[in-house]
């Protein structure tokens, strides 16, 4: 079955990095574009941004643009976002999922269980 | 604010029916498809509804979806108490080349 376990979130300081991962199981990670979505405590979700199946393509939230970059490595099926330049207004819950049929669509129909990035001093 | 307007809360007894609306524009609902997810408390978003009216294999057919020029619907039927959830409308926009969501919808079952 498919699964997307997301890690790498933690305590960070403002002004610093932090990588998160996102491991796929169960399908051909290598066919699908792949997004990032988050959702601040108590709040509603934010789309962040999104890979196309190879790589090529990628397409940001004008909050993380220049900040933010997605990647991936299929021969891992592992799916990454490094943040940079981290905000308070960055804590969140990070959730990754599949896309199902091409990348300028929000067909979102695989989800992992999010990982809790808090910034603060 | 979100690029896509939806109402806060809404609310309907058991077994009644509810509406959930979406309002966007031209450069995002009026030229793209919508998905529809359901978040349950302390859970990751579920997908109900994709391409404006489409259901993933598993989703009940008491949920519906439509779309109408630059908004789009959810309808839930024969409401349970386990439909209690934030629900979210999701769609591309052209003009910021990035997807986008509503600010979510809290539905109460009385």
């Amino acid at each position: 079955q498919v699964q997307l376990v997301e890690s790498g979130g933690g305590v960070v300081q403002p002004g610093r990095s932090l990588r998160l991962s996102c491991a796929a199981s169960g399908f051909t990670f290598s066919s699908y574009a792949m997004v990032w979505v988050r959702q601040a405590p108590g709040k509603g979700l934010e789309w962040a941004a999104i890979i196309s199946y190879d790589g090529n393509n990628k397409y940001y939230a004008d909050s993380v643009k220049g900040r933010f970059t997605i990647s991936r490595d299929n021969s891992k099926s592992t799916l990454y976002l490094q943040m940079n330049s981290l905000r308070a207004e960055d804590t969140a819950v990070y959730y990754c999922a599949r896309v199902r049929g091409g990348e300028m669509v929000t067909r979102n129909d695989y989800w992992g269980q999010g990982t809790l990035v808090t910034v603060s001093s | 604010q979100s690029v896509l307007t939806q109402p806060p809360s809404v609310s309907a007894a058991p077994g009644q029916k509810v509406t959930i609306s979406c309002s966007g524009s031209s450069s995002n609902i009026g030229n793209n498809f919508v998905s529809w997810f359901q978040q349950l408390p302390g859970t990751a978003p579920k997908l109900l509804i994709y391409d404006n009216n489409n259901r993933p294999s598993g989703i009940p057919d008491r949920f519906s979806g439509s779309k109408s020029g630059t908004s789009a619907t959810l309808d839930i039927t024969g409401l349970q108490t386990g439909d209690e959830a934030d629900y979210y409308c999701g769609t591309w926009d052209n003009s910021l080349s990035a997807g986008v969501f509503g600010g979510g919808t809290k539905l109460t079952v009385l």
